[in-house]
């Protein structure tokens, strides 16, 4: 099973700012990876995928790069309504898919 | 629109059995592959189980083989979850998603709370 794991855990950044999240795989995954954002009291949903494909509807503040084993998220000017949760997910050897440990983005 | 909700959640004791649905909108259930995923309280996402378009290939998490069952009725543009010998540790929430790589759309959750 591929370990999926995400840091920091929590990371403070004030509005307006960049956010760099980070993912790292326990093998390579090529670059088969998603990225979802969750909300409190919400499913998550659907950011990235194939490790740099905004999903439809995502703005272009989302960003995501990498393969093999380290992938990056960035949101290049964090609005309000970014400040939520972020999970990466492999799905390049499954099953299992496997999801990292998540990021909280709080407001600095 | 392109919608999936899930129903079915609800309390039950240890060792008892639940069976989860999910109804499928806007889109041919039959064009996609499905799974389950869950998130227990407070905790991050563990993906539960896949189905693909026909049903005829199905794959579980360690955690849940045996005591789950994972089926679809396209004719319904439904998908189901039979759990059985539920534990303490199966409390979560419970999504249906699409996807056979990547997952979307995403419902809205249904609760599964297992105690005695």
């Amino acid at each position: 099973e591929i370990v999926m794991t995400q840091s920091p855990a929590t990371l403070s950044v004030s509005p307006g700012e960049r956010a760099t999240l980070s993912c790292k795989a326990s093998q390579s995954i090529s670059s088969n990876l998603a990225w979802y954002q969750q909300k409190p009291g919400q499913a998550p949903r659907l950011l990235i995928f194939g490790a740099s494909t905004r999903a439809t509807g995502i703005p272009a503040r989302f960003s995501g790069s990498g393969s093999g084993t380290e992938f990056t998220l960035t949101i290049s000017s964090l609005q309000s309504e970014d400040f939520a949760l972020y999970y990466c997910q492999q799905y390049n050897n499954w099953p299992p898919v496997t999801f990292g440990g998540g990021t909280k983005v709080e407001i600095k | 629109e392109v919608q999936v909700v899930e129903s079915g959640g609800g309390l039950v004791q240890p060792g008892g059995s639940l069976r989860l649905s999910c109804a499928a909108s806007g889109f041919s259930l039959s064009d996609y592959e499905m799974n389950w995923v869950r998130q227990a309280p407070g905790k991050g996402l563990e993906w539960v189980s896949y189905s693909s378009t026909s049903g005829g290939t199905m794959y579980y998490a360690d955690s849940v083989k045996g005591r789950f069952t994972i089926s679809r009725d396209n004719a319904k543009k439904s998908l189901y979850l039979q759990m059985s010998s539920l534990r303490v540790e199966d409390t979560a929430v419970y999504y249906c998603t699409g996807g056979g790589n990547w997952f979307d759309p995403w419902g809205q959750g249904t609760l599964v709370t297992v105690s005695s």
